[in-house]
């Protein structure tokens, strides 16, 4: 199975910062990674497929890149609704893994 | 606008048989399940996603090997639904498990629609 990592596993940050979560695949896995974030006891919801496509509705200050094993998740300005964990997804192979997720909560 | 929604029983016993079934609803251009991959997937609290497994119309199925062959899945197309079972269940089982759509794009699958998912306790 391809493993997926991800850190920090946790970090604090304020409304307004830039934060950068990383995600990487045990082995490669070309473009196919998929962003989601959850927040408490909701659905997941997919934010970035195929590394870099925005999802439909999903607000521009989202943004992914990486291809290979490393992949990134920006959110250029932190909103309050933004606070939440973020999961990523290797939708490369079957199994398809999930990483732990990165926690995001306010300084 | 497609919708998912699980439905079946909350609490199994250890050792018996867990059943779920995937409701799809809205409009599609012809029938909406029989035109994707579709999915289980499951999460025990305060834990990390696992994916169950995919059926796609009329019954090819792929399911995790971590599973060891306790899962089947399948499509009621008269129905519009699908459905998991997963058998011999113990309390390693206890979850939510979510349905989901299956995507693709360019050779990535990616989970674009889920359900509001149900909570599946296994106690005796």
């Amino acid at each position: 199975d391809i493993q997926m990592t991800q850190s920090p596993s946790s970090l604090s940050a304020s409304v307004g910062d830039r934060v950068t979560l990383i995600c990487r695949a045990s082995q490669t896995i070309s473009r196919s990674l998929n962003w989601f974030q959850q927040k408490p006891g909701k659905v997941p919801e997919l934010l970035i497929y195929a590394a870099a496509k925005l999802q439909n509705g999903v607000p521009s200050r989202f943004s992914g890149s990486g291809s290979g094993t490393d992949f990134t998740l920006t959110i250029t300005s932190l909103q309050p609704e933004d606070f939440a964990t973020y999961f990523c997804q290797q939708g490369y192979t079957t199994p398809f893994t999930f990483g732990p997720g990165t926690k995001v909560d306010i300084k | 606008q497609v919708l998912l929604q699980e439905s079946g029983p909350g609490l199994v016993k250890p050792s018996e048989t867990l059943s779920l079934t995937c409701s799809v609803s809205g409009v599609c251009f012809g029938s909406c399940i029989s035109r994707y991959y579709w999915t289980w997937i499951r999460q025990p609290p305060g834990k990390e996603l696992e994916w169950i497994g995919y059926v796609y119309y009329p019954d090819s199925t792929t399911y995790n090997p971590s599973l060891k062959g306790r899962v089947t899945m399948s499509l009621d197309t008269s129905k519009d639904h699908f459905s998991l079972r997963l058998n011999s269940v113990t309390a390693a089982d206890t979850a939510m498990y979510y349905c989901a759509r299956i995507s693709d794009h360019d050779e990535n699958w990616y989970f674009d629609l889920w359900g509001r998912g149900t909570l599946v306790t296994v106690s005796s």
